[in-house]
């Protein structure tokens, strides 16, 4: 089957450092994808983990762990405008389809 | 503007009825996905696409059905419509370039009364 969970909501103070955690558990793994999603809009990609270590892109950072079926984003500096709803997903080998996590919606506060 | 486009951008219709989602993917890319978002859940996979050809399906229900034209553009019909049917659909496509990930059009909201 597949299940990948992340914790509902977060929130974080402007300026801070803030790390969004995913797990999974699925039958085919072919990298780990992480999106950025405002309400009501198409989700954006932020990156992307197929081997295990950081990836780092500007403010963000993603994370992975094949062995733990583990993964983080961790987003720096925050700003207002990263108030989100971060979605983590996996790559299956089926047509190589994304599986998505409910996501995490974070909420930044001055 | 993603490149991916989809139409309508918003739908209202009564239940029973049937309508028809279309979706354009990027300039190039030979694979569609199709994507259910209902308030406050996540993205549920419903079908993908690959050169014409139906190459995965998810939880679709029967009353859905999708296809991709020799364009490349696909339709996703919904008939038979509830009121549980409301939701976001999304179409996404990808060249298969895992490092740039997945395109998503803006999406279509369907309402149904």
């Amino acid at each position: 089957g597949q299940n990948i969970d992340q914790p509902t909501e977060m929130t974080a103070t402007e300026g801070a450092i803030v790390q969004i955690n995913c797990t999974y558990q699925t039958s085919g793994f072919n990298g780990l994808f992480w999106y950025q999603q405002h309400a009501g809009e198409a989700p954006t990609f932020l990156s992307y983990n197929v081997l295990d270590g950081l990836e780092e892109k500007g403010r963000f950072s993603s994370f992975l762990s094949r062995s733990k079926g583990y993964s983080y984003l961790l987003l720096k500096e925050l700003q207002m405008k990263d108030s989100a709803s971060y979605l983590c997903a996996v790559r299956d080998y089926g047509g190589d389809k994304l599986i998505f996590g409910t996501g995490t919606r974070l909420q930044v506060f001055p | 503007d993603s490149g991916v486009t989809q139409t309508p951008k918003h739908l209202i219709t009564a239940t029973g009825q049937r309508v028809t989602l279309r979706c354009s993917p990027r300039s190039g890319d030979l694979s569609v996905y199709w994507y259910q978002q209902s308030l406050d859940q996540g993205l549920q996979f419903l079908i993908q696409y690959y050169n014409g050809e139906e190459r995965a399906k998810g939880n679709i229900l029967e009353r859905f059905s999708a296809q991709q034209f020799p364009d490349l553009h696909s339709e996703l019909n919904l008939s038979s419509l509830e009121l549980g049917d409301s939701a976001l659909y999304f179409c996404a496509s990808t060249t298969g370039g895992a490092h740039h990930g997945y395109t998503f059009g803006s999406g279509t909201r369907l309402t149904v009364v």
